[in-house]
């Protein structure tokens, strides 16, 4: 199994629709991390949690909120889809004093019609 | 296939020869910096990290040189294989890895 599990990795949804994408991770980390990769725009943060009582607002939370359901578990969800948030999403994991940086899982690839 | 690349610097290198990735940061406060590789169809994978204590870190095949003076690091790949072809991501942070901050990416591709 891989240590950042991702669901789905691909969906179609319409425009106005709520959408969940879970993430959980068997690393044992307390730190997790959602991002949104576009073309030519790199890996940018949308929410992030150091602990499950945590959450943070990354650069570009507008139109998303996250709940951290366990240490384990970290989701993030489109209130109501648009467009422009058809993008790949990456979840990622980090653990307090990691030397190496963050654990990603594979990816959902969004669509918004 | 991915589209994550489609508007990416590309950078063109024979298979055997190295490879030289250049990236330029924007925090002079950030002390701690990561390369990552990203293949088609997957998550960013870690390739090697380097503290701002040092200049230069080696791993298998990779090495990653830090000048902080110009805020640019690079990651060099020797005898770069058709493995290698992927988009190659820099990331900067301060003290441990939380809040990571990262580059567009540069993709590379090794011709044979």
């Amino acid at each position: 199994d891989a240590d950042v599990t991702q669901t789905p990795r691909n969906r179609i949804t319409k425009t106005g629709k709520r959408i969940m994408l879970e993430c959980s991770q068997t690393k044992g980390h307390d730190r997790m991390y959602w991002y949104r990769q576009d073309p030519g725009l790199g890996l940018r943060l949308i929410y992030y949690s150091f602990d499950v009582k945590d959450i943070n607002k990354g650069e570009i939370s507008d139109g998303y909120s996250v709940s951290r359901q366990a240490q384990a578990k970290f989701s993030l969800s489109l209130e109501s889809a648009i467009p422009n948030q058809t993008a790949l999403y990456f979840c990622a994991t980090s653990g307090i004093d990691s030397d190496y940086g963050y654990t990603f899982g594979s990816g959902t690839r969004l669509t918004v019609v | 296939g991915e589209s994550v690349g489609l508007h990416l610097p590309t950078l063109s290198v024979q298979e055997g020869d190295n490879s030289i990735i250049n990236c330029a940061y924007s925090n002079s406060a950030s002390d701690y910096f990561i390369w990552y590789k990203q293949e088609s169809g997957k998550g960013p994978q870690f390739i090697i990290d380097i503290r701002s204590n040092m200049d230069k870190r080696q791993g298998q095949r990779v090495t990653v040189l830090l000048n902080k003076t110009v805020k640019h690091l690079s990651l060099q790949i020797a005898a770069t294989q058709p493995g290698d072809s992927a988009v190659y991501f820099c990331a900067e942070g301060g003290g441990t890895a939380s809040k990571l901050t990262f580059g567009t990416g540069t993709r590379l591709q090794v011709t044979l």
